[in-house]
């Protein structure tokens, strides 16, 4: 079946460095692969959209790489700073029909002062 | 505010009551998708309308949900016969006319539902 695996535990991070986190999936041909960000009790907000023919994305402090032989994503914050704490959410899209995005669990970041 | 917009934004009720939620989308987004998204999880996709045809329904929507969006405009989720199992955050979120699924969606504030 169908699966996408983000680190579900909390990542602590010291202020300054850079964050990393992990998407990986299994049975799964993405055309498209999206980061959301997800602060408690709020929707998620879009980040970076990364197409499969596309190594790598950037969009100021964020940076997304999209491996297909590997099945997997890298999101990385660099110069962090406490106010990216949240939670990050991988999703995927087929790309040919209409569904929905499908959603990883997410994971919690911390970025520690 | 130009956003999503949800209705209410906190719903507690008793077990086999029914509930009602309301999505207005991003004016001129033609599709409209709703999402239940459960505590440590992320949203899980239920349905998604294009103006007002519900195009496709997972097989999470149980018989006991309905959807519609009869002007193409807001659209409404009803559950019936509410079960503990229920209580979640429900999420709505548009794209533009002509916009597919992997485009980037635009996510409302959530309807939290709590079934006691």
């Amino acid at each position: 079946s169908q699966k996408i695996e983000q680190n579900s535990e909390a990542l602590n991070i010291q202020e300054g460095k850079t964050a990393t986190l992990t998407c990986n999936y299994t049975n799964y041909s993405p055309a498209y692969l999206q980061w959301y960000r997800q602060d408690p009790g709020r929707g998620p907000v879009f980040l970076l959209l990364i197409r499969e023919n596309e190594k790598e994305k950037r969009k100021e402090r964020l940076k997304v790489t999209f491996d297909t032989t590997l099945k997997q994503s890298l999101f990385h914050i660099t110069a962090s700073q406490p106010a990216d704490s949240a939670t990050y959410l991988c999703a995927l899209a087929s790309g040919g029909g209409a569904d929905g995005l499908t959603f990883g669990k997410g994971t919690h970041l911390i970025i520690q002062p | 505010d130009t956003g999503v917009s949800q209705d209410p934004r906190h719903k507690i009720t008793k077990r086999g009551q029914n509930v009602t939620f309301r999505c207005d989308p991003i004016s001129e987004h033609n599709r409209l998708y709703w999402y239940r998204q459960t505590l440590g999880q992320g949203p899980e996709f239920l349905t998604y309308f294009q103006n007002e045809a519900q195009l496709e329904k997972s097989r999470l929507l149980s018989d006991r949900f309905s959807a519609e969006r009869p002007k193409g405009s807001f659209s409404t989720l009803e559950i019936q016969r509410t079960e503990q199992g229920d209580s979640a955050m429900y999420l709505c979120a548009s794209i533009p006319g002509g916009g597919r699924a992997y485009n980037e969606q635009f996510f409302g504030p959530g309807t939290r539902l709590t079934v006691l």
